[in-house]
């Protein structure tokens, strides 16, 4: 079955830094990848999402890479804000399956 | 900017009791579905729901848990007997259309504590 997994569990920086957030899938099949935010209380919002056709998809300050070889796939936050410190989590899907999220990512963002 | 919303937002109950949470989707959203977050742990999947019939659930969601549409506006998630470790966040999404590539919008959650 699916797993989405995390490396690091808190991430601190400072604000301005860009921050890194990386997430590793094991299902091969996985063609629809998301990124949330959830602030404390709060339910998980929608960040940026990328399809298996894809590489590289930008928002606004928030870039994802997909990288399908290895499994792994990265949010890039720029000029990290104070209002960015949140938990994130990818999810993932294959076709029209249900998402597998991930365990999330602490981000501490310090003024 | 229209949002789901989620009551309670905190319920507290004893093992073995019922517990209904309501949620109400998005307007004009035809897809709905149920997640539970374990203190610290991932979000995971229960069920989706779609022209009021169950369209996908997961292993977690058993007899015990039941889905209903009772009107045009509220969804809701049943439980029947709570057990301690039905203790979790409980968050409803909406979605506009099928599946994973929809966004998929959260409401606050609630937090249900068993005894």
């Amino acid at each position: 079955g699916e797993s989405v997994g995390l490396h690091l569990p808190t991430l601190s920086v400072q604000e301005g830094d860009n921050s890194i957030i990386n997430c590793a899938y094991s299902n091969s099949a996985s063609d629809y990848f998301i990124w949330y935010k959830q602030e404390s209380g709060k339910g998980p919002q929608f960040i940026i999402d990328i399809r298996s056709n894809m590489d590289k998809r930008q928002g606004q300050r928030v870039t994802v890479l997909l990288n399908k070889t290895v499994k792994h796939l990265s949010l890039q936050i720029a000029a990290t804000q104070p209002g960015d410190s949140a938990v994130y989590f990818c999810a993932a899907s294959a076709g029209y399956s249900t998402l597998t999220f991930g365990k999330g990512t602490m981000l501490l963002v310090s003024p | 900017e229209p949002e789901v919303t989620q009551t309670p937002s905190h319920q507290v109950t004893q093992m073995g009791q019922e517990v209904i949470l309501r949620c109400v989707p998005i307007s004009n959203h035809l897809y709905f579905y149920w997640y539970r977050q374990i203190l610290g742990q991932k979000v995971e999947f229960l069920v989706s729901f779609y022209n009021n019939e169950i369209s996908e659930k997961s292993e977690i969601f058993d007899d015990q848990f039941s889905v209903e549409r009772p009107d045009g506006s509220n969804f809701t998630l049943k439980i029947r007997s709570t057990k301690l470790e039905d203790s979790a966040m409980y968050f409803c999404a909406s979605s506009a259309g099928q599946g994973t590539y929809n966004e998929q919008f959260f409401g606050p959650g609630t937090r249900l504590t068993v005894l």
